[in-house]
């Protein structure tokens, strides 16, 4: 059982494409984070969320709790944009995170 | 503007060998994890930790052990390594509470041959 599930596993875009990442979750939650990990690197947290919107240049983070739901959105992406997008979940109960298995993104020049 | 370290990137060990990671935070966490990230599986807790000298098994503890002496430094120890080992590992941080902001290390990429 997932307490989170990410979709897509995989996406492939052209540059300059609007790039939608969708994260559905099952437990309570205090906080939202979407995190991003390029090829052979580690993993840098992009945003914490516990409600509402974050933007970040061209990163947009959405959080809807009562449907338990949020989407990372990216605008006009870039080949550098190619990563692993991770969502994780902190728990209402104790101090762990629940992650998602991640979306590979591609972008194509 | 490091804030969590992790000792090796790259890491090969040979069978039965003990092997150390070493992770340290400069953000006086209370809170360290150490996962293990396959592929399909995602993210996998082995153990965390919320105090030093405390500890607890996370999911897939088996084959795994942890010290947490000092605040900062939380390390994983595989005690007879083997094969089924090799992963990518990663270590955390955050603060003791709910909703706060987690910090990830670089990773180390283990190889088990």
């Amino acid at each position: 059982k997932n307490e989170v599930e990410q979709s897509p596993q995989n996406l492939t875009a052209q540059e300059g494409e609007f790039i939608t990442i969708n994260c559905s979750y099952s437990v309570g939650i205090s906080a939202l984070h979407w995190l991003q990990q390029h090829p052979g690197g580690g993993i840098v947290s992009l945003f914490m969320l516990s409600s509402g919107k974050k933007k970040h240049g061209r990163l947009i983070a959405t959080i809807n709790i009562q449907e338990k739901h949020s989407s990372l959105h990216i605008t006009a992406s870039h080949p550098r944009d190619s990563a692993v997008y991770i969502c994780a979940v902190a728990a209402l109960t104790g101090n762990q995170f629940y992650f998602g298995t991640g979306t590979s993104l591609t972008v194509i020049p | 503007d490091v804030k969590v370290t992790q000792s090796s990137r790259y890491l090969v060990k040979r069978t039965g060998e003990k092997v150390f990671l070493e992770c340290v935070q400069d953000m006086d966490h209370e809170n360290m994890f150490w996962y293990r990230q396959d592929p399909g599986l995602g993210l996998r807790l082995i153990y965390f930790s919320y105090d030093v000298k405390m500890k607890e098994k996370g999911d897939i503890p088996e084959g795994y052990s942890v010290s947490r002496e000092k605040k900062e430094r939380f390390s994983l120890i595989l005690e007879s390594a083997s094969t089924n080992q090799t992963s990518m590992y990663l270590c955390a941080s955050s603060l003791l509470g709910r909703g706060h902001e987690a910090f990830f290390g670089q990773g180390t990429r283990l190889t088990v041959v």
